[in-house]
């Protein structure tokens, strides 16, 4: 098992450009996130997808889109980035709902400038 | 508003002497805490889960402890490899999927 894995790992952009990160588990997993880690500030969700079919806000949603693409992959776009956006992003993974573990990918390291 | 505060933001050990980290926490209803230890570079691993208050769990020389307003992550003769970030969350009772992190306590252990 690969457990979660991210592409890509390192990336600069210049403001205004877009891109997708991708991310993908191969846990069986039903619940994904997206994460941002930024110093002194911690990880914040950006978005998350209970299941399959659905998506929702996490609490930094702001410039950021998704997509459940299929049971194993979940992506997270910046249509127009700006230097806030600089940053590392985690993808996660757990089972299901309740109190399951989240497992992390290995983070995208993107820098905007 | 849940929040979770972690302490002390750093910590430098020398190989044997024992610690304690904490995570102080305020959520509405606690369903679970988490534990994760991260090296630079990386994303973060999972360590523990504690559901209630009393609950104790233990991986080599890492035990987690929590009360209803606190959890502690004991460190027992660290050695320089269990030099790391280590992050605690939350998951509240009315935050569905979400967990809430803290800031992190950077371990460093010297031989």
């Amino acid at each position: 098992n690969a457990g979660v894995t991210q592409t890509p790992k390192f990336q600069v952009l210049k403001t205004g450009q877009s891109m997708t990160l991708q991310c993908a588990q191969d846990m069986n997993h039903n619940s994904m996130y997206w994460y941002r880690q930024d110093p002194g500030m911690g990880l914040r969700l950006i978005y998350y997808s209970a299941s399959e079919g659905t998506t929702d806000k996490g609490e930094v949603p702001n410039g950021y889109n998704v997509s459940r693409l299929n049971k194993r992959e979940f992506s997270l776009r910046l249509e127009s980035a700006a230097p806030s956006q600089t940053s590392v992003y985690f993808c996660a993974s757990k089972l299901q709902g309740g109190t399951d573990t989240q497992y992390f990918g290995p983070g995208t390291r993107l820098t905007v400038l | 508003e849940d929040q979770v505060t972690q302490s002390p933001e750093a910590l430098r050990l020398q190989e044997g002497e024992s610690s304690s980290l904490n995570c102080s926490y305020t959520v509405s209803g606690l369903r679970g805490l988490f534990w994760y230890r991260q090296d630079p570079g990386k994303g973060p691993e999972f360590l523990f889960t504690l559901y209630s208050a009393g609950e104790e769990k233990e991986k080599e020389r890492l035990k987690a402890t929590l009360t209803k307003k606190e959890s502690f992550l004991h460190i027992t003769a660290p050695k320089p490899e269990d030099s790391a970030t280590y992050l605690c969350a939350v998951q509240a009772g009315n935050a569905g999927n979400m967990l809430t992190f803290g800031g992190g306590t950077r371990l460093m252990v010297k031989p």
